[in-house]
């Protein structure tokens, strides 16, 4: 099973709004991320979670905040928006670089956010 | 810094081989990745290729990695109208193994 699963599918909020994102896997895998990807654009590295621990931050503003309560979810929490941040955010799993494998990252289908 | 390049678009017809091209300029890439973007959809990760190795094949699909030109593709046999999607290449540093590098995509349009 390499599925990794994103709720929800599709979000619209104000920018006054907090809201949530979450993305959850089984495959066992100790590497989650979070990326922004604009339409038909490269995918965004936002922030890597190594052992639950966050790893790598890409200079993402504060309104964004994350959070990786155990080894199979991960949230984003979201605060204050503007609607340049208006994107596709995509939960990615993986092995955790270390075991010597591959470690290819699986991605989600995503949550289609739109900040009015 | 590292860079990943990649033609932007590509049209062929149902039942021709599509080829999408990737150049790199990390010479210390270890695995290099192929994936697919429908309309509205996620990643789908297509096939890697470890970098000591020259081609692999998947059904239909080829990957070829010339590393002392830092070229890779992508051989799609019998291309299907399903096969309409953004390709991107993207590649491993062995610096900074968490983070790919990603090429800007290739759109392919399959036409009957």
């Amino acid at each position: 099973d390499t599925e990794v699963t994103q709720t929800p599918k599709h979000l619209v909020m104000g920018m006054t709004n907090k809201k949530s994102l979450k993305c959850e896997q089984h495959m066992g895998h100790r590497a989650m991320y979070w990326y922004k990807q604009k339409a038909k654009k490269p995918p965004e590295l936002m922030f890597v979670y190594s052992y639950e621990k966050l790893s790598i931050n890409e200079s993402v503003p504060s309104r964004f905040s994350p959070e990786c309560p155990n080894s199979s979810l991960l949230n984003l929490h979201l605060h204050a928006l503007q609607p340049e941040d208006s994107a596709l955010y995509l939960c990615a799993s993986s092995q955790d670089p270390g075991t010597g494998a591959s470690y290819e990252q699986y991605f989600g289908p995503g949550t289609r956010l739109t900040v009015t | 810094g590292e860079d990943v390049e990649q033609s932007l678009f590509l049209s062929v017809r149902e039942g021709d081989s599509s080829v999408i091209n990737c150049t790199y300029t990390d010479s210390s890439s270890t695995y290099l990745y192929w994936y697919k973007q429908e309309p509205g959809a996620g990643l789908q990760l297509l096939t890697y290729i470890f970098s000591n190795m020259d081609m692999k094949q998947d059904q239909r699909l080829t990957v070829l990695l010339n590393k002392k030109d830092k070229h890779l593709s992508l051989r799609i046999a019998d291309t299907q109208t399903g096969d309409s999607a953004i390709y991107f290449c993207a590649e491993r540093s062995a610096g900074n193994n968490r983070k790919l590098i990603w090429g800007l995509g290739t759109s392919l349009a399959v036409n009957p």
